[in-house]
């Protein structure tokens, strides 16, 4: 069975700091796609960032990049120059490709202070 | 466009009565999942909708869980009897086919409380 770890809890960072939010994996499959989500306190969800691990390259979005480590089953999200607005839980989720069935981490709660 | 929407926003139930949760996905898109989130857990799975296919249930808690989709688009979750361990965030969310099926578009979910 395929399981998702996010580790930390709860985490704050200084407005324009960067932060890292961890998230690990295990699966024995070797096609899967990895995805971040950002759950404002308004509670709608928005994709954030995906990864399909048969590409190497790490994905970026603007301020929002990955470090994506498929041996280490590794998928760490990070968040350049924080804003304000980057205060919400984040949640990691993994797909086995061509099941669309997500599953997801506990998620992080992100507080971005002034 | 309109996004994913739900209603109703919040539901207060006594334990025992029966509950439906409405989902309206964005228009076009052929796949619609539910999920359950309770306090300080991540997204439970509970069901898949995809075109005509037959959904996969397999995520539902028990039979008291039961969801439809009609004419592949509105959603409805119906919980019988509703227990208090059912007091959860009810999120729906839909994708589209293609190369962007793997992105899910959520709504705002249902605050389900069960007293």
């Amino acid at each position: 069975a395929q399981t998702v770890t996010q580790s930390q809890p709860e985490m704050s960072v200084q407005e324009a700091e960067t932060v890292t939010l961890s998230c690990t994996y295990d699966t024995s499959e070797s096609n899967y796609y990895l995805f971040w989500y950002k759950q404002p306190p308004s509670r709608q969800m928005i994709l954030v960032i995906r990864q399909e691990a048969y590409k190497q390259q790490n994905a970026t979005e603007n301020r929002f990049s990955v470090n994506f480590q498929k041996a280490a089953k590794s998928f760490s999200l990070k968040i350049s120059d924080s804003q304000l607005g980057d205060t919400a839980m984040y949640f990691c989720a993994f797909m086995v490709s061509g099941t669309y069935k997500y599953i997801f981490g506990t998620g992080t709660r992100l507080k971005v202070l002034a | 466009g309109a996004g994913v929407s739900q209603s109703p926003s919040n539901k207060v139930t006594e334990k025992g009565k029966d509950v439906e949760l409405r989902c309206d996905p964005i228009s076009g898109h052929t796949a619609l999942y539910w999920y359950r989130q309770s306090l300080g857990q991540g997204l439970e799975f509970l069901i898949y909708f995809q075109g005509n296919s037959a959904p996969d249930k397999s995520g539902l808690p028990s039979d008291r869980f039961s969801a439809e989709r009609t004419g592949g688009s509105v959603s409805t979750l119906t919980i019988q009897r509703t227990q208090q361990e059912d007091s959860a965030v009810y999120l729906c969310a839909s994708s589209l086919e293609g190369h962007r099926l793997y992105e899910q578009y959520f709504g705002p979910g249902t605050r389900l409380t069960v007293t």
